[in-house]
């Protein structure tokens, strides 16, 4: 199985703050990256497809970068909606692996 | 609109039988494959597994769940099914159906049902 990594586990930041959250993968899996956004209670919502691919609804703040094994979300300017958990999954081959999450909570 | 809805929470004890459902609704159900998603308490998304309802006979489990779910599908009623037939504590969790994008550039879960949480307990 592929395993996915993310960085930092836990990340403190502001409202205004641009934030950027990592994903490694064991083994390349091109572009074939996907990020989702979870709150509390809630079923995860998708984000970005293909790295970099921003869903249709999704805020422009949001970006997503990288190829083969490393990859970044990007908030721009956090706003008070975006604190969540956050996760990349890669589809490049099964099983799907998610990574652990990244939670970005209020300093 | 499209939507996926699962069934009520359940509480079981274990070495109970449980299955549970996932109703597709504002799409073609049968284009579309959907996947299983465990989210144990406090813990992340692990991915289980993916059926296609179009043939149920593809499916994909990971390794990790094989032999210990079963997925299924019913095309006459666009309901996609994960069930177990000897429930653990270890099972408590929330689960979680999502459609597979059929973009040719994202294989990604883009619809996701609200989830169904399981609990197991004597």
């Amino acid at each position: 199985d592929i395993q996915m990594t993310q960085s930092p586990s836990i990340l403190s930041a502001s409202v205004g703050d641009r934030v950027t959250i990592t994903c490694r993968a064991s083994q390349s899996i091109s572009s074939w990256l996907a990020w989702y956004q979870q709150k509390p209670g809630k079923a995860p919502m998708y984000l970005i497809y293909k790295a970099s691919g921003l869903e249709s609804g999704v805020p422009s703040r949001f970006s997503g970068s990288g190829s083969g094994t490393e990859f970044t979300l990007t908030i721009s300017s956090l706003q008070p909606d975006d604190f969540a958990t956050y996760y990349c999954q890669q589809y490049h081959s099964y099983p799907y692996t998610f990574g652990q999450g990244t939670k970005l909570d209020i300093k | 609109e499209v939507q996926l809805v699962q069934s009520g929470a359940e509480v079981k004890k274990p070495g109970e039988s449980l299955k549970i459902s996932c109703k597709g609704s504002g799409y073609r159900f049968t284009s579309y494959w959907i996947g299983w998603v465990r989210q144990m308490p406090g813990k992340g998304l692990e991915w289980m597994g993916i059926i296609y309802p179009g043939d149920s006979d593809r499916s994909v489990y990971s390794l990790s769940f094989q032999g210990q779910v079963t997925m299924s599908a019913d095309k006459s009623t666009s309901t996609a099914y994960l069930q177990w037939r000897s429930l653990k504590a270890s099972d408590t969790a929330i689960y979680y159906c999502a459609r597979r994008s059929s973009s040719s550039e994202s294989h990604a879960f883009d619809i996701w049902g609200q989830g169904t949480t399981v609990t197991v307990s004597s």
